[in-house]
């Protein structure tokens, strides 16, 4: 089976930066993905490693050791819209992604 | 144009009732999948799709019977609703297995409350 883990919660304050961790059991694996969700909202795709290493999009890197079983999403010059819910999840086979429990993130001023 | 969309997004029901929550994606993507999460935000798979096939059915009761008239559509039916059954139902998509199945695409959700 599989199984991640993450912290169930993350504060931080405007202009910081953060990271949030994840650790994974799986096999077959493919991959890292992380996605956003604000409350009341819809999941959203923010990024995905295959391989090990940084990733960067905008504000947002994701990093990923595979032989460590280990990744974690980094946000910096953090805004207050950035404030979610944040879920690793990963692809095994041909199967659906398996989610993380989330990590609450809470920006404030 | 919405990528994922479902209907209704609130449903508000009695227990015993049977209710349907329909899902379409216009990406042009050959799987789908339904997604509960509960009131702890843990999202789960239910099922999944793949060109009308079923691939994945998870541990959920035969209450909920999912239905691909084709690879664009996910319909999710359930009899006989229970209290425990309230949640937010996402129906999601992607671009089938291996490195491309990562990036799924969710619909806005559906809250199923159940009285």
């Amino acid at each position: 089976g599989q199984s991640l883990e993450q912290p169930s919660e993350v504060t931080a304050v405007e202009g910081a930066i953060v990271q949030i961790n994840c650790t994974y059991q799986t096999s077959g694996f493919y991959g890292l993905s992380w996605y956003q969700q604000h409350d009341g909202g819809a999941p959203t795709f923010l990024s995905y490693n295959a391989l090990d290493g940084l990733e960067e999009t905008g504000r947002f890197s994701s990093f990923l050791s595979r032989s460590d079983s280990y990744g974690y999403l980094l946000l910096q010059e953090l805004q207050m819209k950035d404030s979610a819910s944040y879920f690793c999840a990963v692809l095994e086979g041909r199967r659906a992604l398996t989610f993380g429990s989330g990590t609450r993130l809470q920006v404030q001023p | 144009d919405t990528a994922v969309s479902q209907t209704p997004k609130y449903l508000v029901t009695q227990m015993g009732n049977d209710k349907s929550i329909k899902c379409e994606q216009n990406l042009g993507h050959d799987t789908m999948y339904w997604y509960k999460q509960d009131s702890k935000k843990f999202l789960k798979i239910m099922f999944s799709y793949n060109n009308k096939e079923l691939i994945i059915n998870e541990t959920v009761p035969n209450r909920f019977s999912p239905k691909s008239p084709d690879k664009a559509h996910l319909n999710l039916h359930i009899n006989s609703l229970e209290l425990g059954d309230s949640a937010v139902y996402f129906c999601a998509s992607s671009q089938g297995s291996g490195s491309l199945g990562t990036e799924a695409f969710f619909g806005q959700g559906t809250r199923l409350t159940v009285v």
